[in-house]
């Protein structure tokens, strides 16, 4: 069973700094890896996709990297701001319909 | 098409009522699945369907709890005799083949009172 852990649960920054997500899966057998964004109490957004085959991904001031040998992916966050302030969210797709998640890094930028 | 849609956002039932989401995918999308959280965790999968077809369930999706999708578009969930363990955010995704990335809705929040 796939199982997927992010570090730290929760994260406190000041505005500007650049930080550093982590996310490990114990089953390297991964189809693809999605990075979320959930806000409270409200649904998931999609920040980045990266297919099996693939190294890293960007978007903005976000970039996600994938190294599947060791079964870690990174999501980095450039100058950050308190609009960044979310929970950001792991999951890992195997070769099943399920996307397996993890709990998830609590962030936040204070002005 | 806006994305995922769900309805209701918020429901508060009593301890044994029956209650039912919906969620409308994005219109293209022919999967549609349907996710539990709990605070302070990850969504866990309950079920899957490919178009009308209802092709995977989790074991977390007792005998109170059923999904429809009849004509392979929205999607209904229901789940009767509620508990309180059943408080819980209720999440829809859907994806578009050869497409892998999902796209949630905002979620339905469930309390049971």
């Amino acid at each position: 069973k796939q199982e997927v852990t992010q570090i730290p649960a929760a994260l406190s920054v000041p505005e500007g700094e650049n930080l550093v997500l982590n996310c490990s899966f114990t089953d390297s057998a991964i189809y693809n890896l999605q990075w979320f964004r959930q806000d409270p109490g409200k649904g998931l957004t999609s920040l980045l996709l990266i297919q099996s085959s693939q190294r890293e991904q960007t978007s903005g001031r976000l970039n996600a990297s994938l190294d599947k040998s060791s079964g870690r992916s990174t999501l980095y966050i450039a100058a950050s701001q308190p609009g960044d302030s979310a929970t950001y969210l792991c999951a890992v797709k195997n070769s099943g319909y399920a996307l397996n998640f993890g709990k998830g890094t609590s962030l936040l930028v204070t002005p | 098409d806006t994305g995922v849609s769900q309805d209701p956002r918020h429901k508060i039932t009593k301890r044994g009522q029956n209650v039912t989401f919906r969620c409308d995918p994005i219109s293209e999308h022919n999967r549609l699945y349907w996710y539990r959280q709990t605070l302070g965790q990850g969504p866990e999968f309950l079920t899957y369907f490919q178009n009308e077809a209802q092709l995977e369930k989790s074991r977390l999706l007792s005998d109170r709890f059923s999904a429809e999708r009849p004509k392979g578009s929205f999607s209904t969930l229901e789940i009767q005799r509620t508990e309180q363990g059943d408080s819980a955010m209720y999440l829809c995704a859907s994806t578009q083949p050869p497409k892998t990335e999902a796209f949630f809705g905002q979620g339905t929040r469930l309390t049971v009172v």
